[in-house]
C-alpha cells in the first residue's frame, strides 16, 4: 500500500501562471487535507475534502484558491494566478473513515514563485 | 472548532538531556490527539497518539506524552535526546471532523 503521494515535489511558476497540485490518498482514504507551510512557519490548514465535497474550507484564501477531491482521481489544489507570497510547501494528508483515526502525510510539493 | 497552541517555537537543548515540548488544547467537545515529528525536507510523521484510556501515552524514538484533560494540555518528553531528534515537531488536535495543528516547535539537540 503506497502512502500520500503528492507531485510534483517541486513546482517553479512565474508570477500570473496557475499553479496545480496533486495528492492521490492512501488505498482507502477518503479523507483529505491540505496543509500549507511557509518558511520558517508552522502548519496552517487549508482545506478539508471527502470524497466529492469540500467539507472545510475555512483555512483557504477568498481568491485564486482552489480545491477539488472528485470521484475518480487524485484531489487538486489549484492557484491562479500566482504571487511570490504563494510560494511554500503544500502538503497534502489523508485518512480512512470512521473515527480514532490519524492523518498520514505526502512528501509536500514546494512551490516557489519567480 | 478546535484548536492548538504550542508555547514554544524553538527550544534548544544539549544531548542527553531531557526535553519537553508544551501543547495546549481548546475543544468544546472531545478530542484525540497526536503529535507528529517533521524531518527536514519531508513530510510528517506521527510519533505517538491519545484516544482514550491510559493518559500516559508512549510512541516511537523514546517520546511519550501525557494527556491532562483539566489543564487541558498534551505535552511530550523525552528523558534523553540525541543528535537525531532535532526536528520540527507539530502538536494536532481532531473531534473526527477536521484535524488541525499547532505552529510548531523547533527542537534543536546540540552536541
Amino acid at each position: 500500500n503506497a502512502g500520500v503521494m503528492q507531485n510534483p515535489r517541486h513546482l517553479v511558476r512565474r508570477r500570473g501562471q496557475e499553479a496545480r497540485l496533486r495528492c492521490s490518498p492512501m488505498k482507502g482514504h477518503s479523507h483529505v487535507y491540505w496543509y500549507r507551510q511557509l518558511p520558517e512557519e508552522g502548519l496552517k490548514f487549508m482545506v478539508y475534502l471527502q470524497k466529492e465535497n469540500i467539507i472545510d474550507e475555512s483555512g483557504m484564501p477568498k481568491e485564486r484558491f482552489s480545491a477539488e477531491f472528485p470521484k475518480e482521481g487524485p484531489s487538486i489544489l489549484r492557484i491562479q494566478q500566482v504571487v511570490r507570497g504563494d510560494s511554500a510547501a503544500y502538503f497534502c494528508a489523508s485518512s480512512p473513515p470512521g473515527p480514532n483515526t490519524e492523518a498520514f502525510f505526502g512528501q509536500g510539493t514546494r512551490l516557489t514563485v519567480v | 472548532a478546535q484548536s492548538v497552541t504550542q508555547l514554544d517555537s524553538q527550544v534548544p537543548v544539549f544531548e542527553e538531556a531531557p526535553v519537553e515540548l508544551r501543547c495546549n488544547y481548546s475543544s468544546s467537545v472531545s478530542v484525540y490527539l497526536f503529535w507528529y515529528v517533521q524531518y527536514p525536507n519531508q513530510g510528517l510523521q506521527l510519533l505517538l497518539k491519545y484516544l482514550s484510556g491510559s493518559t500516559l501515552v508512549k510512541g516511537i524514538n523514546g517520546f511519550e506524552a501525557e494527556f491532562n484533560k483539566s489543564q487541558t494540555s498534551f505535552h511530550l518528553r523525552k528523558p534523553s535526546v540525541h543528535i537525531s531528534d532535532t526536528a520540527e515537531y507539530f502538536c494536532a488536535v481532531t473531534n473526527n471532523n477536521d484535524m488541525r495543528f499547532g505552529a510548531g516547535t523547533r527542537l534543536t539537540v546540540k552536541p
